[in-house]
């Protein structure tokens, strides 16, 4: 079965730390992976996405590192503010007109002024 | 939350009862989703569908039948409500490329 394994479950940083969230896959069909950021109560919310072809990409504050020969991809957020806390997933799509995305099971951060 | 509602938001129902969710979009968009939520588990697709009256199983499909007869209206019920089924469900949208966007939820409470 698909799978994405996604560490840690939960994390406690600083504010100003950089929290880093890691992800691994083993499909190699995946071709799009997605990190979406998730408030108690709300519905998960895309953050950033990025293609194998690229080893990192970066928005605001939230890069994205992505290692294809290690079949592993990485969220950090710089200069993380309490605003941050959230629970994060990392996800996967394997492409070929398919739009089903396979999830992490999520990691709950936690940014402490 | 991208032209996306869901209904009831909240719903406590009896073990053996049925029970309909409603999924209602305003973007037109092709694909829609039923996921639900639980601690250690992530987010899992139950049932997707890729147009009007087409329809697909998820990772966890059983118990659980969808119906969209409308582009947009995603319906997912619950023949017989378990216990088991205890959990948040999300509805999402996609335009026909990867990126899904979520509904706000319904905690569904079995008892």
């Amino acid at each position: 079965q698909q799978q994405v394994k996604q560490s840690p479950q939960s994390l406690i940083v600083q504010k100003g730390g950089i929290p880093i969230i890691n992800c691994a896959y083993e499909n190699t069909a995946f071709d799009y992976f997605p990190w979406y950021q998730q408030f108690p109560g709300k519905g998960p919310a895309l953050l950033i996405a990025i293609r194998p072809d690229v080893s990192e990409k970066k928005e605001g504050r939230f890069t994205i590192s992505f290692n294809k020969s290690a079949k592993q991809f990485s969220l950090h957020i710089m200069d993380s503010q309490p605003g941050d806390s959230a629970t994060y997933f990392c996800a996967a799509n394997s492409g070929a007109g398919s739009y089903q995305l396979t999830f992490g099971k999520g990691t709950k951060l936690s940014v402490i002024p | 939350d991208a032209g996306i509602t869901q209904s009831p938001r909240h719903k406590v129902t009896e073990t053996g009862t049925p029970v309909t969710l409603r999924c209602h979009q305003t973007e037109n968009h092709r694909y829609m989703y039923w996921y639900r939520q639980d601690p250690g588990h992530g987010l899992r697709l139950i049932h997707y569908s890729y147009g009007v009256k087409d329809t697909d199983k998820g990772e966890v499909s059983d118990g659980y039948s969808v119906s969209r007869s409308k582009t947009e209206d995603f319906l997912l019920t619950l023949e017989s409500a378990t216990s088991s089924q205890t959990s948040v469900y999300f509805c999402a949208i996609s335009p026909g490329q990867e990126t899904q966007y979520f509904g706000p939820g319904t905690r569904l409470l079995v008892l």
